[in-house]
Formats: C-alpha cells, sequence, structure tokens
C-alpha cells in the first residue's frame, strides 16, 4: 500500500513568492494533520482536518498560511507571501479514527525561502 | 496544558548493547495514548511504538520495549541489541482527549561499531 506521499520533497523560492505544499493521505484515513519541524521549536502541529473539515488550525502561525482539503484524498498547505523564517521541514500525516491512533508520515517538504 | 519532556538530547550505545531512552509527560487526564516515534537521517518519521494508558502490561516490539510508569508520567523506551540503524533522533509523544500529538524535543541516538 501507498503511504503518505508529499510533494515537492524540496522546495527553494525566493522571499514573497506562494508556496503550495501538497499532500495525499493514505486512502481510507480520515484524518490529516499538517506539522513544521524546526531546530528551535521542534514539531508543531499546524492544521488538521477530520473527514476534509478543518478541526484545529490554532497552530498556523499567522494570516499567511492556509490550508485546504478538498476531497479525501488531497491537501494543500500554502504560505503567501512566503518569508525566511518559513524555511523548515513540513510534514503531512494521516490516521484512521483520530489521534490516539498512529499516524502515518509523510517524506516532508523542506522549504527554504531565500 | 499537556507537556512531554527529554531531558536526554543526545545519547549513545555501543552496537549489540542496551539503551534507554527517557520520557516524562504532564497531564491530568486519565485516560491517553503515548508513543514513540523515530526519524532517521532521511527524516521519515517512523512509529516505534504505542502504549496505552489504561494498560499496565509495557508495549513491546521485538527489540524495543517500554517502561510505562502511570503514577511517575513516566515512558522510557529501550532498545536491546543495538544495531547501527538504530542511529536517529527519537520523538516521544503523547495524545490524549483532542486527536493532537503533542512531541517532546527529541534524543538524538548515536550507534557506535
Amino acid at each position: 500500500d501507498a503511504g503518505v506521499i508529499q510533494s515537492p520533497r524540496h522546495e527553494v523560492t525566493e522571499m514573497g513568492q506562494e508556496v503550495t505544499l501538497r499532500c495525499k493521505p493514505i486512502s481510507g484515513h480520515d484524518y490529516l494533520f499538517w506539522y513544521r519541524q524546526t531546530m528551535m521549536r521542534g514539531l508543531e502541529l499546524l492544521i488538521y482536518f477530520n473527514n476534509n473539515v478543518p478541526i484545529d488550525d490554532s497552530g498556523m502561525p499567522e494570516d499567511r498560511f492556509s490550508a485546504k482539503m478538498p476531497n479525501a484524498s488531497f491537501s494543500t498547505l500554502k504560505i503567501q507571501p512566503s518569508e525566511p523564517r518559513d524555511s523548515a521541514v513540513y510534514f503531512c500525516a494521516s490516521s484512521f479514527a483520530g489521534g490516539f491512533r498512529p499516524q502515518h508520515f509523510g517524506d516532508g517538504t523542506r522549504l527554504s525561502i531565500l | 496544558a499537556q507537556t512531554v519532556t527529554q531531558s536526554q538530547p543526545e545519547m549513545s550505545v555501543q552496537e549489540a548493547e542496551t539503551v534507554t531512552l527517557s520520557c516524562t509527560y504532564d497531564t491530568s487526564e486519565s485516560d491517553y495514548y503515548l508513543f514513540w516515534y523515530k526519524q532517521p537521517p532521511s527524516r521519515q518519521m517512523i512509529l516505534v511504538i504505542r502504549q496505552e494508558a489504561y494498560k499496565q502490561q509495557n508495549a513491546t516490539e521485538n527489540r524495543f520495549s517500554v517502561n510505562f510508569q502511570k503514577a511517575a508520567k513516566s515512558f522510557s523506551l529501550k532498545i536491546s541489541d543495538s544495531q547501527l540503524g538504530d542511529a536517529a533522533m527519537y520523538f516521544c509523544a503523547y495524545n490524549g482527549d483532542t486527536d493532537k500529538l503533542i512531541f517532546g524535543t527529541g534524543t538524538r541516538l548515536q550507534v557506535f561499531p
């Protein structure tokens, strides 16, 4: 079975540009999570969805960040405009039936904002 | 609010030896789940083991086992017969009455031949 698929794996762009990160969860999973990992702050939950509906976006740092899940097999995390401090590894994870079940992570997107 | 603390930023072990990674957490909840995730240099997050708080028996997965002390709010990971492939960052995580996972800051494990 395919795991969680994220794209791109690496993204380098200039400050001010729009960045879109993509995620395909495991088929049948009804929860999707977006995390950000930095040396300074560790792993932070940004937002999560249940059945395509955003449940908690309290971790989204600013209005420049937005996330959507138009259907059960696709989600995007968008940063507009991007800033150098947004540089991080962004992970998508999915699970079945809630956070108490193991979350399956994608390989992450390493984002560098110049 | 729940917190997870990993007090060992780095640990090292010789191949074939045993190492224990520490994790403590703070919560007022009685039902919750605890996890250990491994992040090798490839950066993928891999589930190592899961413990349900209402189960007194410690979880084991092959060479990996936990020492779960609910009263002390301690959840340590023991790796037996360490292998070079065990070298990675290890994260302890907590899940309570929400769907969120709260992660510790991680412990970097080095394995020497």
